[in-house]
């Protein structure tokens, strides 16, 4: 089945020690997005890629990148977390032609900062 | 720009009573609706969608349908089911144009339904 992936499912880090999180999808769709979560908030979209188009949200900290190698992968680096950083980070995919823009989502990663 | 109000949560029901989560929004241009459920640790799933005034979307026992009149997209179920427990989130995005997908969310709901 086609589907967004996203490795590893828990992840823990130090304080500090910069992380990266993967995201590969097998949709071969064209936009990319990265959203973080906190305790059954609403997702709060970080960034996103149109095709190798990198679009940041205004409010994205500069500790927080990311990388698109190819279609199929995105990676998010926080380059030193804080505890603050502690959260689920989803991804999810979409492409555009389509009637109504549906996102699909993987299942998320959740980020433990010590 | 645009923005979504769901009903406070957390809601807790009985197995087999109705549900109803309300859900209205402020939006620009004709947008798509969703209701996005996430059960405990994992992503979001699309539950159901409707794209255009008058549109009902329905999926596993729940419905939602798009009012434009009183920019409304409740969603109800008749009997839910102790597995319905998670958290219900309402969505909207722009159709078309250069806003390709970018979904603007609502608070989300937390329903818990007791055996």
């Amino acid at each position: 089945d086609a589907m967004v992936i996203q490795n590893p499912r828990y992840q823990v880090t130090q304080f500090g020690k910069p992380v990266t999180l993967s995201c590969s999808q097998t949709l071969n769709h064209n936009v990319m997005y990265w959203y973080q979560q906190k305790s059954s908030q609403a997702p709060k979209l970080l960034f996103h890629y149109y095709d190798k188009d990198f679009n940041n949200e205004a409010d994205t900290p500069d500790n927080f990148q990311s990388r698109r190698p190819n279609t199929s992968f995105c990676f998010l680096d926080i380059r030193s977390p804080g505890l603050g950083d502690a959260a689920m980070y989803l991804c999810a995919t979409s492409r555009t032609g389509s009637s109504y823009n549906e996102q699909f989502f993987g299942p998320g990663t959740r980020l433990t900062v010590l | 720009g645009n923005s979504v109000t769901q009903m406070e949560g957390p809601v807790t029901l009985s197995e087999e009573a109705f549900l109803t989560i309300n859900c209205t929004y402020t939006a620009t241009g004709y947008p798509s609706l969703f209701w996005y459920v996430q059960y405990p640790g994992e992503g979001l799933q699309l539950l159901l969608k409707a794209t255009k005034a008058d549109d009902k979307g329905s999926n596993k026992g729940f419905e939602a349908t798009y009012r434009k009149e009183t920019t409304s997209f409740h969603l109800e179920k008749g009997s839910v089911q102790v597995s319905d427990s998670a958290v219900y989130f309402c969505a909207l995005t722009n159709a078309g144009g250069t806003s390709y997908g970018k979904l603007t969310f609502g608070q989300g709901t937390i329903l818990t339904v007791h055996p």
